[in-house]
């Protein structure tokens, strides 16, 4: 059964203050890594899609990288608008079904 | 990416009932699944709707407590029957869009008194 680990559970950071959140995984047979952001109230955002190990993606202040057993999602400068929760998900070969994990709730400061 | 709607929003109801939940998509897709976020809690697959066949269900799901229908490629209904209040949660669908990647809509938010 895949599984997907992310920490911390809840990140607070100064506005500028750049961090790191951690997804790690266990799946037989890896298709892909997705990021999501998910603001209260309403459904996941996607942001980027990792397939293989030394893979990376950025877009604004956020950087995607992915090894073989883990992903990091790092922001840098963030801002308050960055405040929400992130959710990482493995897909297991070709079935498309997504196995998520607990999510990292952001909160910057200003 | 495709736009997704699902009606309704949010929804208060007694135990014992029934709600049935649409989720449109502006363009035809293939793949479509329904998901429940229990408060504080992650995004759990619940089924996949097949176009034109029975729903495909996860383990701890039945077709009896979460019927599907899936009439054609953009429209999907998910009914939750004989609610509970462990019924309360977010139920979402999504879509495989472009680069194989899945959309979300934007919820709906359900609390079962």
């Amino acid at each position: 059964e895949d599984q997907v680990t992310q920490s911390p559970e809840a990140l607070r950071l100064q506005e500028g203050e750049s961090s790191s959140l951690n997804c790690s995984y266990t799946v037989s047979g890896l298709r892909g890594l997705f990021w999501y952001r998910q603001d209260p109230g309403k459904g996941p955002e996607f942001l980027f899609t990792l397939y293989s190990a030394g893979e990376e993606k950025e877009k604004e202040r956020l950087k995607a990288t992915l090894t073989k057993k883990e992903s990091f999602l790092h922001i840098t400068a963030p801002k308050p608008e960055d405040s929400a929760t992130y959710l990482c998900a493995v897909e297991d070969r070709y079935d498309y079904k997504l196995s998520f994990g607990a999510g990292t709730t952001v909160t910057v400061r200003a | 990416s495709a736009v997704i709607s699902q009606k309704p929003s949010r929804d208060i109801c007694q135990r014992g009932t029934s709600l049935t939940i649409q989720c449109q998509v502006d363009s035809q897709v293939t793949m479509m699944f329904w998901y429940r976020q229990q408060p504080g809690q992650s995004l759990t697959l619940i089924a996949t709707a097949n176009q034109g066949s029975e729903a495909t269900y996860e383990s701890g799901f039945v077709i009896d407590k979460f019927p599907i229908s899936r009439p054609n490629l953009t429209f999907s209904t998910l009914t939750v029957s004989n609610m509970s209040p462990e019924d309360s949660s977010i139920y979402l669908c999504s879509v495989v869009g472009g680069a194989d990647t899945q959309y979300f809509g934007p919820g709906t938010r359900l609390t079962v008194l």
